[in-house]
């Protein structure tokens, strides 16, 4: 029931793009997407409600595919400050809670 | 606005011991949430309280813990004589409306518990 992210950890360059993907087996109600730092709390980025909508914030996207149960986070020209641990979250119908993840360690190098 | 607030931060706790966790919500958010966040791991749904009415605790482990939210506000998660196992860190998060998980939920720092 948890859902699946890849990669696991990702190095990147500042100014480099990043592609962070959340698989269900479950039919999903909806995928959040936070972002943590370490020792701190999960902050929001954005959340997808409809089959095949993206979302924009920033230089930070997402699209939620719900005939594939998948969502994807995509971030562009990465700065030093997306450093962190991605977690998508999902919601199944009649759940109350969030699912999240295992997260995607993201390292931005200047 | 203040977020969500979490006390104490940190919690050392001798295993046998009861420990209590508050969490103050963002003001006028409905619903509230208890996640246990174990190291390197994503968070897992404990419960969910929709003004103080439980609604959901199909999330904590054992009849060892236990959450009220009794005047709608702030909440408590009790944890009965601990164990080791339930070392992790506690995050609590509000939403505004009543609609569950469909909302955006906000969260707060956690309050991290060490089991001795």
């Amino acid at each position: 029931q948890q859902p699946v992210q890849s990669p696991q950890a990702v190095i990147l360059r500042e100014g480099e793009d990043a592609v962070i993907n959340c698989s269900s087996s479950k039919a999903l109600y909806s995928v959040h997407w936070y972002r943590q730092k370490h020792g701190e709390a999960p902050v929001f980025l954005m959340i997808l409600l409809k089959g095949g909508e993206q979302k924009g914030h920033e230089k930070i996207s997402a699209s939620f595919n719900e005939k594939k149960q998948q969502s994807s986070l995509y971030l562009t020209a990465s700065q030093l400050s997306y450093s962190g641990t991605y977690f998508c979250g999902t919601v199944i119908r009649g759940a109350d809670g969030l699912t999240f993840g295992k997260g995607t360690h993201l390292i931005i190098q200047p | 606005g203040a977020g969500v607030s979490q006390s104490p931060r940190y919690k050392v706790a001798k295993r046998g011991q009861d420990v209590a966790l508050r969490c103050d919500p963002i003001s006028g958010h409905v619903s509230l949430f208890w996640y246990q966040q174990a190291l390197g791991q994503g968070p897992e749904f404990l419960t969910y309280f929709q003004n103080e009415a439980q609604l959901d605790k199909s999330g904590l482990p054992s009849d060892r813990f236990f959450a009220e939210r009794p005047e709608g506000s702030v909440s408590t998660l009790k944890i009965q004589r601990t164990q080791q196992e339930d070392s992790a860190v506690y995050l609590c998060a509000s939403s505004f409306f009543s609609g569950g998980a469909r909302e955006t939920q906000y969260f707060g720092p956690g309050t991290r518990l060490l089991v001795l």
